[in-house]
């Protein structure tokens, strides 16, 4: 079945420098959705990326979708102790309907 | 809009007990999805629904696990028969159809003793 597989699993970085995650998935998909979730907390939507070689921004953090589709980036710029948390991507193919899968995550630590 | 609901927020019950989780999605919304999440992973899909209809259930975990949308609003979970390795958070999202960003509860904590 569909995989998604990010990486790295943990992250540790001095306040002030950046930070990325990547994102793989076993086959193509429709579009690639990623989510943050602090601690404690829930998943959070915090953008979709639909076309091939999209690249979307939000203040710090820019997202790129693979030109084949199967790949995704999110890159944060400048790290704050507000990013703390689990960055997650979650890939839907074509013919799924509807379910997200999710890949394990990437935890972000900041250090002050 | 007050959000996606879930009750309870932790469960905590013996081994081979039945428990039923309640999820209340954004109203708007006519898509409810369940999740499963362990300690250090991403959540892991498990059934949704377009309505009333369950449009997806081939990824429920085992025949003991079960849901619900009857009136096409609230959703129910239900494990049966509980094991130890069902011990996890479940999340409940919603979201408008056709691949829409989706809106998570914040979970029912289940720990089976």
């Amino acid at each position: 079945g569909q995989q998604v597989m990010q990486i790295p699993q943990y992250q540790h970085v001095q306040e002030g420098e950046d930070f990325t995650t990547y994102c793989n998935s076993s086959t193509t998909l429709s579009n690639i959705q990623w989510y943050k979730q602090r601690p404690g907390g829930h998943p959070v939507f915090l953008i979709q990326l639909v076309k091939s070689g999209e690249v979307k921004k939000q203040k710090r953090l820019t997202f790129q979708f693979g030109e084949a589709k199967k790949n995704s980036s999110l890159h944060i710029t400048a790290t704050q102790t507000t990013d703390v948390g689990t960055y997650f991507c979650a890939g839907q193919d074509g013919g799924s309907q509807g379910n997200l899968i999710f890949g394990k995550g990437t935890k972000l630590s900041v250090k002050p | 809009d007050t959000g996606v609901s879930q009750d309870p927020r932790h469960k905590i019950t013996k081994r081979g007990q039945n428990v039923t989780f309640r999820c209340d999605p954004i109203s708007e919304h006519n898509r409810l999805y369940w999740y499963r999440q362990t300690l250090g992973q991403g959540p892991e899909f498990l059934t949704y629904f377009q309505n009333e209809a369950q449009l997806e259930k081939s990824r429920l975990l085992s025949d003991r696990f079960s849901a619900e949308r009857p009136k096409g609003s609230f959703s129910t979970l239900e494990i049966q028969r509980t094991e130890q390795g069902d011990s996890a958070m479940y999340l409940c999202a919603s979201s408008f159809p056709g691949g829409q960003p989706q809106h998570f509860g914040d979970g029912t904590r289940l720990s089976i003793l």
